[in-house]
């Protein structure tokens, strides 16, 4: 199994421009979520989906939008990029999110820059 | 409100000494999970451990021991005989009740384990 995969590695975007943060997983997870990463600020959740078809706003989702078509995949979108975006970016998935916390895997990272 | 608090931001220790990364957390929620990540300098996150609020029992993994107690509203994370691979930041997060947008990590303890 690749686990979770994140394209691309590294961006760099210009103010006002958008972009597609892709994320896949393999594992038949139902639960899917994007954080941000800032310095001294832990991750926060931007947006998180329970299944295909499902998805829902976390801490901080404004300027940025989801989408689930199919269990494998889970894209987030800046429709319109802030430098206040700049960010490293992780997507996570896990088993279920029943009640239950299961162990949530991450993805490697998208280190992001908005000029 | 919920919030996670680890108020150690760098920590410095020399190779074989043993450390304690504190963690605090605060809910009024009765059912809740902990978590301890670990952020290599190569930037993913690992899973290390999950607590749920039922469950204080102590557990050691070779030479992790976490410390969870409810009355202090703490869950300590040791790490006995350090070693140079134990470099990196380590985030405590808190997940509360039955909804899964309610992830909170705190803002992470940098370690390095000096040799």
């Amino acid at each position: 199994n690749a686990g979770v995969t994140q394209t691309p590695k590294f961006q760099v975007l210009k103010t006002g421009q958008s972009m597609t943060l892709q994320c896949a997983q393999d594992m038949n997870h139902e639960y899917m979520s994007w954080y941000r990463q800032d310095p001294g600020m832990g991750l926060r959740l931007i947006h998180y989906s329970v299944g295909a078809g499902i998805t829902d706003q976390g801490e901080v989702p404004n300027g940025y939008n989801v989408s689930r078509s199919t269990t494998e995949d889970f894209p987030l979108r800046l429709l319109s990029a802030a430098p206040s975006q700049t960010s490293v970016y992780f997507c996570a998935s896990s088993y279920s999110s029943r009640g239950i916390r299961e162990t949530q895997y991450f993805g490697p990272g998208t280190r992001l820059l908005v000029l | 409100a919920q919030k996670v608090t680890q108020a150690q931001t760098e920590i410095s220790v020399v190779e074989k000494e043993d450390v304690t990364l504190d963690c605090v957390y605060e809910t009024r929620d009765t059912t809740y999970y902990l978590f301890w990540y670990k952020q290599p300098p190569s930037g993913e996150l690992v899973f290390l451990i999950r607590r749920n609020s039922f469950d204080e029992q102590n557990e050691i993994s070779g030479r992790y021991s976490w410390n969870f107690q409810k009355s202090t509203s703490s869950f300590n994370f040791t790490i006995t005989a350090s070693q140079v691979v134990d470099s990196a930041v380590y985030f405590c997060a808190l997940s509360v009740g039955t909804s899964y947008d309610k992830v909170i990590f705190g803002p992470g303890t940098s370690l390095s384990v000096i040799p």
